[in-house]
């Protein structure tokens, strides 16, 4: 079965601090993997995509290890508004030209005043 | 923006009874998904569409059909509604060729009673 493992938290971190979510998953086959963000009762909103090299953007930087099969979102300076549940997600094809993607149940970050 | 909403957003409906969800999208997306979110579970694909007429099952696919006629709706058909189909219902499109980005609708809310 493909599955995607994430600690599901809660973090709860101070404002301004450093704080780092792992995800590991199953299919070595998988080939797109992304960070998503839900909000309380919202739909899942893409945080950004994760690539072999490591990207980064502004705060948020994520790391792939396709060996290991797994993957990272670290998040510097944290803010009151990065409160949210952050989704691994991994991406696979299934036939007839069409990717699937497979979820994690998601890491809890409560940042604190 | 994707240009995705849902409808209804929220309904509470019967044991037995028949209801239909409805996903309109503005951007002639090829892909669209349906997918369910339960306490304790990741994001679920119950089925999906590759272009009009064209659709499959995903992997919670059992008393759910779909169906798509235009490109702009995909709608989830919960034949006889039961207890355990409570959930929150979202879905999503492709972002385009070249990518199995997915982007979310705004979901809705399902009470079987």
């Amino acid at each position: 079965r493909k599955e995607v493992e994430q600690d599901p938290g809660p973090f709860n971190v101070p404002e301004g601090a450093t704080v780092a979510f792992n995800c590991t998953y199953s299919n070595s086959a998988s080939q797109s993997f992304f960070w998503y963000r839900q909000d309380c009762r919202k739909e899942p909103k893409l945080l950004m995509s994760v690539y072999s090299s490591g990207n980064e953007d502004g705060r948020f930087t994520a790391q792939l290890n396709r060996a290991s099969q797994y993957i990272s979102l670290l998040i510097r300076d944290s803010k009151l508004s990065d409160s949210a549940t952050y989704l691994c997600v991994v991406s696979g094809y299934s036939g007839a030209g069409s990717y699937q993607l497979t979820f994690g149940k998601g890491t809890k970050l409560s940042v604190i005043p | 923006d994707a240009g995705i909403t849902q409808s209804p957003r929220h309904k509470v409906t019967e044991t037995g009874t028949p209801v239909t969800l409805r996903c309109h999208q503005t951007e002639n997306h090829r892909y669209m998904y349906w997918y369910r979110q339960d306490p304790g579970h990741g994001l679920r694909l119950i089925h999906y569409s590759y272009g009009v007429k064209d659709t499959d099952k995903g992997e919670v696919s059992d008393g759910y059909s779909v169906s798509r006629s235009k490109t702009e709706d995909f709608l989830l058909t919960l034949e006889s509604a039961t207890s355990s189909q409570t959930s929150v219902y979202f879905c999503a499109i492709r972002g385009g060729l070249g990518t199995d980005t997915q982007y979310f609708g705004p979901g809705t809310r399902l009470t079987v009673l």
